[in-house]
């Protein structure tokens, strides 16, 4: 069974405090693996796709690496703007279904 | 104008009521999904549909239904609601690989 788990579930930091997030997952094969940004009350964002090993995609202060067990979306000099459940989701090939994991709720405190 | 749009956005019902969730997209995708988010779980999949006569049973189907009415338009539909079908309705877009995300539907079933 194809599964994501995410760590911490939860992480403040101060304003300019850089870190990482971790997604460890186990899937059959992987079609791609899903960064997302969800804020309070809306809908998931679409941050990055990551396709195979070694690949990495950056955005503004985001940056998504990815091995063959886990990906970190490492956060640099993080803003409180940042603030926002992270979450992860792989899928795997051959299937529609997206398999989330609970998220990283982050706090970057100004 | 937002690219995938949820109708109601809020909702409260009693338990045995007939609801129905509706979702249009102009992003042209041909790939639509609904999805379920509770609290410690994640997001689930109900269905989802490649096209107008194309739909799928997601990981937890059971007590709802859907209808593709065109390209655009995918409804969600829970036929005797009950309150553990409280909880938060996402629908979303694909065109490939990315999912995109409507703004939710937070239904409460008394």
């Amino acid at each position: 069974e194809d599964q994501v788990t995410q760590s911490p579930e939860a992480l403040r930091l101060q304003e300019g405090e850089s870190s990482s997030l971790n997604c460890s997952y186990t899937v059959s094969g992987l079609r791609g693996l899903f960064w997302y940004r969800q804020d309070p009350g809306k809908g998931p964002e679409f941050l990055f796709t990551l396709y195979s090993a070694g690949e990495e995609k950056e955005k503004e202060r985001l940056k998504a690496t990815l091995t063959k067990k886990e990906s970190f979306l490492h956060i640099t000099a993080p803003k409180p703007e940042d603030s926002a459940t992270y979450l992860c989701a792989v899928q795997a090939d051959g299937s529609e279904k997206l398999v989330f994991g609970k998220g990283t709720k982050l706090t970057v405190n100004p | 104008d937002a690219d995938v749009t949820q109708t109601p956005r809020n909702r409260i019902t009693k338990t045995g009521k007939r609801i129905m969730l509706e979702c249009s997209q102009t992003k042209g995708h041909d790939r639509m999904y609904w999805y379920r988010q509770d609290p410690g779980l994640g997001l689930r999949l109900i269905y989802y549909s490649f096209d107008v006569k194309d739909i799928n049973k997601g990981e937890i189907s059971d007590g709802y239904s859907v209808s593709r009415q065109a390209q655009a338009k995918f409804s969600l539909s829970l036929e005797s609601a009950i309150p553990n079908q409280t909880a938060l309705y996402f629908c979303a877009t694909s065109g490939s690989y990315e999912q995109y995300f409507g703004p939710g539907t937070r239904l409460t079933v008394t």
